[in-house]
């Protein structure tokens, strides 16, 4: 079974512009977290959403939204990107969420945005 | 979510058994102990995680102390691929399914 998908691997924007990041689970899955990573931290919760609904946000500005799909993929939006937006940005699938605490998730390879 | 305390870094001879450890004193009765662990130029990989019993796996053991305020990742035989940032994570049972991540421990694998 193919991985976590993301794409693109790679882009470079200017301050001000805006971006989609794209996501596909894990055939099965039906919740795709997302994180920022910047350089030399730990990845950070943004999003999470399951079966199409926000279950959860990080602590992130209103320049930061995502959505679901039907087909569970996933689209990560950021409008007025900031010099700080530069990160890796990673998705994950897992196959439920909730109750339990013990999914694991499945994160795809990132995207690596970089704001100039 | 309660909060975790590793070390920064750490070094283990290859073939030799490592020992990661990790501290988590506010840690809840219903809280998983999760581990995950991130290769060079990839994203996190899910290793193990435990409630209470310690836990095995292909990947790696789990010793989880009985009052639960600690763990201990064992790879019981280091290799150069093992080298990684491993981030011990505490989940709870309910609400969202975002993990929390700390700094983590960076292994370096000794050849």
């Amino acid at each position: 079974d193919a991985g976590v998908t993301q794409s693109p691997t790679h882009l470079i924007k200017t301050r001000g512009q805006h971006v989609t990041l794209r996501c596909s689970p894990i055939s099965g899955h039906k919740s795709v977290s997302w994180y920022q990573q910047v350089l030399g931290q730990g990845p950070q919760f943004i999003f999470q959403y399951y079966e199409k609904e926000e279950r959860g946000r990080g602590n992130f500005p209103d320049r930061f939204s995502a959505r679901q799909f039907p087909n569970y993929s996933s689209e990560l939006n950021v409008n007025a990107l900031l010099l700080g937006d530069s990160a890796l940005y990673l998705c994950a699938s897992s196959r439920r969420t909730g109750v339990g605490g013990t999914y694991e998730q499945y994160f795809g390879p990132g995207t690596r945005l970089t704001v100039t | 979510d309660a909060k975790t305390t590793q070390p920064n870094s750490m070094e283990s001879n290859e073939e030799e058994p490592v020992h990661l450890p990790c501290n988590h004193s506010t840690i809840s009765g219903t809280d998983y102990i999760h581990w995950y662990r991130q290769l060079p130029s990839q994203g996190p990989e899910y290793v193990i995680h435990g409630l209470t019993s310690n836990v095995n796996n292909r990947m790696a053991s789990l010793a989880i102390a009985e009052d639960r305020k600690s763990s201990t990742l064992i790879l019981h035989r280091a290799t150069l691929r093992d080298a990684a940032v491993y981030y011990c994570i505490l989940r709870g049972q309910t609400g969202a399914n975002n993990l929390f991540f700390g700094t983590g421990t960076r292994l370096t694998v000794i050849p």
